[in-house]
């Protein structure tokens, strides 16, 4: 069984530039979250998707946004990028057939370098 | 501030050493989470413990959670350099109708010395 899958592995970028990662969720599961990892803050919520639509939505500014397709693969974009956005965007997936969060299967994370 | 308090950040122990990670807040949670994430890789999870005083057993790692599903602990015996890694707690609440969010600690990161 195919784990949940994140491109790109790492990318740099500059100041003001923005940039696109992607997600494909395990087969079958409908739910995708997004999270900001850095040493500082550790894992940090950025939103949930479920169907095609936001469930849930962290403290982030609205640079940040994402979207989630019928095939339940997910895609989150930073714009106008800053420094201090220089993390690893881990995408979790989740096959919750109800409430509750059910267990999250991580990807390996997308390593995101601003200079 | 950190909704959930992890303690200790680091821990530096032999092989074969017992040791005790803690996961503290004041919210109450529906259940709580325990992850490991070892470089270059995402988290994993170890188990989830949904009812307060509940303990649950994985080989060397006990896992409780507090009376009041406020806190949990996890304790590793014998630990082994396999262990080493980055354990996060994650707490778990309702955030309105159906829908639940998973917040997460800090994390506590454990190496184990051969």
């Amino acid at each position: 069984k195919a784990g949940v899958t994140q491109t790109p592995r790492y990318l740099i970028k500059t100041r003001g530039q923005q940039v696109t990662l992607s997600c494909s969720p395990i087969s079958g599961h409908r739910s995708v979250s997004w999270y900001q990892q850095t040493p500082g803050q550790g894992l940090q919520f950025l939103f949930e998707y479920f169907s095609e639509t936001q469930r849930n939505k962290g403290n982030f500014p609205g640079r940040f946004s994402g979207r989630q397709f019928s095939n339940s693969r997910s895609e989150m974009n930073v714009s106008t990028l800053e420094l201090g956005d220089s993390a690893l965007y881990l995408c979790a997936s989740s096959i919750l057939a109800g409430g509750g969060t059910g267990e999250l299967f991580f990807g390996e994370g997308s390593r995101l370098t601003v200079l | 501030t950190q909704l959930l308090e992890q303690s200790p950040q680091f821990l530096s122990i032999q092989e074969g050493e017992n040791l005790t990670v803690y996961c503290n807040s004041s919210s109450v949670f529906s259940s709580l989470q325990w992850y490991r994430q070892e470089p270059g890789e995402g988290p994993v999870l170890l188990v989830t413990v949904v009812t307060g005083g509940e303990v649950k057993k994985l080989k060397r790692l006990t896992f409780q959670f507090g009376d009041a599903r406020k806190d949990s602990s996890l304790h590793i015996t014998a630990a082994q350099p396999g262990d080493t890694g980055l354990y996060l707690c994650a707490g778990e609440r309702n955030s309105g109708g159906s829908n639940y969010k998973l917040t997460f600690g800090k994390g506590t990161l454990l190496t184990v010395n051969p």
